[in-house]
């Protein structure tokens, strides 16, 4: 079975300090990958995904870069952290399904989220 | 206007009533409807999907869509404290990368 593993879990960083969240994923091969940042109130915003190694789209020009080194790994980063990067941080990924049939997941699996405070 | 509005809430009810979760789109393009539930500091976990319109039916949930309104909707019979958690809507024209619309989420509270 198909699993989703992201960390720290909570993270209380400085003003100006760097950042870096990672996820992985196992069970599964060449998967979407995506990194989400959830506000209260304002629901799920997309901040980078990527179909493949090395391919990497962002949705919102911010502080911050994502880059997939590996097939299964997604890493969040940032150089310099702004109060504003504050926020609940999700990983996900999918699978193209196109053309198979049965039941299958047409959804994406999340990680169980990074906390971040920037302090 | 959003692609995807879902009303924030929040929404209490008594133990035992029956919710409804609505979500309303614009895109006639939505073919795959799915509903998350998320509790609090945890990732969303898919709870329901549904293929074009009609109902499904999982225990105590239901999952309904009308496309000719563009509106889906969850209902949860015999409500229980365990279902307190927030309920996003999420749907795609197609599967593959990218594609997947987001509700704000509702925010339901079942008080024992």
């Amino acid at each position: 079975s198909q699993t989703i593993h992201q960390w720290p879990a909570t993270l209380v960083q400085p003003v100006g300090s760097p950042l870096s969240l990672e996820c992985t994923v196992e069970g599964t091969s060449n998967p979407n990958l995506y990194w989400y940042r959830q506000a209260a109130g304002r629901g799920l915003q997309l901040l980078f995904y990527s179909v493949g190694i090395g391919q990497i789209s962002s949705e919102v020009p911010q502080n911050l870069s994502a880059s997939r080194p590996q097939d299964r790994q997604f890493i969040l980063s940032s150089k310099k952290l702004l109060l504003s990067d504050s926020g609940f941080y999700l990983c996900a990924w999918s699978r193209d399904l196109t053309g198979t049939g049965g039941a299958a997941n047409y959804g994406y699996t999340f990680g169980s989220g990074t906390r971040l405070t920037v302090v | 206007q959003k692609e995807v509005e879902q009303d924030p809430g929040p929404l209490s009810v008594p133990e035992g009533a029956i919710v409804s979760l609505n979500c309303t789109y614009s895109n006639s393009a939505f073919q795959y409807f799915m509903w998350y539930r998320q509790y609090s500091r945890k990732g969303p976990e898919l709870l329901m999907y549904t293929y074009s319109s009609g109902n499904k039916e999982d225990g105590r949930f239901t999952a309904q869509v009308d496309k000719s309104s563009k509106y889906i909707s969850l209902f949860i019979r015999d409500s229980q404290p365990s279902d307190s958690a927030t309920y996003l809507c999420a749907m795609s024209p197609q599967t593959g990368a990218n594609n997947l619309f987001f509700g704000t989420g509702t925010r339901l509270t079942v008080i024992p």
